[in-house]
């Protein structure tokens, strides 16, 4: 079955600006999370939506943000980017969300210059 | 490729040998921990789990053993392969609704 769809696989952006992540999950599943890895932080829970609710999230400021769509596809945005938002974007599906069977798209790598 | 972590620690091991990569986990309530691979360009890679009421959980060619008291994860991978190069993350459950990654390290095969 395919996997997790992620588009763009690269993206460029100016500080200021903003962008939109997307996410296509596995099909039939209906938790998607997303996930911030920098080399100095790692990787890092943003939030988790499941059945088109945020279920839980993480300890990021209100310029990130995201949505889930009845279809499960999801996106997710920052605003006002910033040159430390330059990092890998992963978002993993499941079908019972939590944490558990994760299975991780390859990623968008946003650089903000 | 891209580099998806500059600050890891780093194990070597040559083509043959077992390889044996170690995590202490943050929280003695996590009840579910999975190992990840993660390898260049690529996302995180479901490798094997365990419960918390287990010590122990073979796979093909790896081992994860944890030790609740340390709070300690490890993962064996036997008869190490130039294709089992990558970076490998633990991670744990927490309060059954997130994923939290640990650290990470890097395991590099050499001929």
């Amino acid at each position: 079955k395919a996997g997790v769809t992620q588009t763009p696989r690269y993206l460029i952006k100016t500080r200021g600006q903003q962008v939109t992540l997307s996410c296509s999950p596995i099909s039939g599943h209906r938790s998607v999370s997303w996930y911030q890895q920098t080399p100095g932080q790692g990787l890092q829970f943003l939030f988790e939506y499941f059945s088109e609710t945020q279920r839980n999230k993480g300890n990021f400021p209100g310029r990130f943000s995201g949505r889930q769509f009845s279809n499960s596809r999801s996106e997710m945005n920052v605003s006002t980017l910033e040159l430390g938002d330059s990092a890998l974007y992963l978002c993993a599906s499941s079908d019972l969300g939590g944490g558990y069977g994760y299975t991780f798209g390859s990623g968008t790598r946003l650089t903000v210059v | 490729g891209e580099s998806v972590g500059l600050h890891l620690p780093t194990l070597s091991v040559q083509e043959g040998d077992n390889s044996i990569i170690n995590c202490a986990y943050s929280n003695s309530a996590s009840d579910y921990f999975i190992w990840y691979k993660q390898e260049s360009g690529k996302g995180p890679q479901f490798i094997i789990d365990i419960r918390s009421n287990m010590d122990k959980r073979q796979g093909q060619r790896v081992t994860v053993l944890l030790n609740k008291t340390v709070k300690h994860l490890s993962l064996q991978i036997a008869a190490t392969q130039p294709g089992d190069s990558a970076v490998y993350f633990c991670a744990e459950i927490l309060n059954t609704d997130k994923l939290i990654f640990g650290t990470g390290t890097r395991l590099q095969v050499f001929p």
